[in-house]
């Protein structure tokens, strides 16, 4: 089982959808998580990070976090075709260690 | 400088020759990182530093790449006798201390082999 498992797509959404990501990690002690972006050609860029179980809203982002069942997805609502790209998840804190793992990203594609 | 700088932005090399590949993080960052990803996939983990402390090489792919971070600083990745399944972008980040801090991507290396 891969540490950090995302499906990798490509997600198709019409302009305007809800876009839901999601992301499941094997390690329990896992503290910290985070969402990525990275167009083509480009390097990762931080959309959000989320510490605690719940939802957290950022613009027309929100990220959600259960620790229980160690999944995190971010949903992107009024998808816009500027917002197709590859959403990377990221885990932090695994192991005890500060070490960054990342998924293998989610291709998403946002049909105008 | 404002952000993580990477040098050279490109690098084609002969199979068999040898390359460096530069970071320069933020001023204040004590944690670097080095990932490589290939064409189309996820980032590959490849070595940690922080502080002091002795650096995480578990990510390390073999003994012909090293890395070393000379004042805390600045960080060289060595590739030695590069093969052609080495071409790929070598991403540098850093971030400040603790757990939880942002990661902030370098723009990235693209080296390609010969």
């Amino acid at each position: 089982q891969k540490e950090v498992e995302q499906n990798s797509g490509p997600l198709s959404v019409p302009e305007g959808a809800i876009a839901s990501l999601n992301c499941t990690y094997s390690d329990r002690v896992s503290q910290s998580f985070f969402w990525y972006r990275q167009y083509s050609g480009k390097s990762p860029e931080l959309i959000m990070s989320i510490y605690s179980n719940g939802d957290k809203e950022d613009g027309r982002f929100t990220a959600q976090l259960n620790k229980a069942s160690q999944y995190v997805s971010l949903l992107i609502r009024d998808s816009q075709p500027s917002d197709s790209a590859t959403y990377l998840c990221a885990v932090n804190g695994a192991s005890g260690t500060y070490k960054y793992i990342f998924g293998t990203g989610t291709r998403l594609k946002v049909l105008a | 400088g404002a952000g993580v700088s990477q040098s050279p932005s490109n690098k084609v090399t002969e199979k068999g020759k040898d390359v460096e590949l530069r970071c320069d993080p933020i001023s204040g960052h004590t944690a670097l990182y080095w990932y490589r990803q290939s064409l189309g996939q996820g980032l590959e983990f490849l070595i940690y530093f922080q502080g002091n402390s002795a650096p995480d090489k578990s990510g390390l792919p073999s003994d012909r790449f090293s890395a070393e971070r000379t004042g805390g600083s600045v960080s060289t990745l060595t590739i030695q006798r590069t093969q052609q399944e080495d071409s790929a972008v070598y991403l540098c980040a850093s971030s400040s201390p603790g757990l939880g801090e942002t990661q902030y991507f370098g723009p990235g290396t693209r080296l390609l082999v010969l």
